[in-house]
């Protein structure tokens, strides 16, 4: 069964650094999606994009943050200057059409010491 | 922006009892979705229920939509030690796109062999 992977599982970085956090969607589908989820708490928006251009973004999703499809697979999401409130588990998401279910990735696991 | 309340926030159940977690919004729902996160993992879509009053069933979950399409209920019938996770309501924004998932913030069942 087709399905979204994520690297690295898990990334450690210094605050004020920048991370880039890849994901893989499902080949067929066309809207791509990440969301974060800090330690027990609910999975929140970030950002969609669809035909190499933001649809939509959330009030999380400020300057410090960029999405980007750099060639026909890969979509990701780079954080400029890393903040130790950015520790949290980064999920992409893709799917078909903007009416179609999001298949989630298994996360990226992000710590700002 | 869309909002969903989701009770209540943590169920604890003995092997073999039942279990209902709850989604309420202030605005009608274009559809509702419901997904599961397992302790350490990524959120599964379960179902999308987006007629009024619609009830689906997978084998032991039973799931509702209201009939004025602001509420829904997951119901898991006897529960087993396999269902302990996270059960979230997502809903999209409030224009019908799912270009953007607002997730409640779930419900987490543990279950008592």
């Amino acid at each position: 069964e087709p399905e979204v992977t994520q690297t690295p599982s898990h990334q450690v970085t210094q605050m004020g650094q920048e991370v880039i956090l890849r994901c893989v969607p499902i080949s067929n589908h066309l809207y791509f999606y990440w969301y974060r989820q800090i330690l027990g708490q609910k999975v929140e928006f970030l950002v969609s994009f669809y035909n190499n251009e933001i649809s939509e973004k959330s009030e999380i999703f400020d300057d410090q943050f960029s999405v980007e499809r750099p060639d026909g697979s890969n979509f990701t999401l780079k954080i400029r200057s890393t903040k130790l409130e950015d520790s949290a588990m980064y999920f992409c998401a893709s799917s078909r059409t903007s009416q179609n279910i999001q298949y989630f990735g298994a996360g990226t696991r992000l710590s700002v010491l | 922006g869309q909002q969903v309340m989701q009770i209540p926030q943590y169920q604890h159940v003995q092997e073999g009892e039942d279990f209902t977690t709850y989604c309420n919004s202030s605005t009608t729902l274009s559809n509702i979705q419901w997904y599961k996160q397992r302790p350490g993992g990524h959120p599964v879509f379960l179902i999308q229920l987006v007629k009024s009053g619609e009830v689906k069933k997978q084998k032991r979950l039973t799931f509702q939509f209201g009939e004025a399409k602001k509420n829904s209920s997951l119901h898991i019938t006897a529960t087993q030690t396999t269902d302990v996770g996270t059960y979230f309501c997502a809903v999209p924004l409030s224009g019908g796109s799912n270009y953007k998932l607002t997730f409640g913030k779930g419900t987490l069942l543990t279950v008592n062999p």
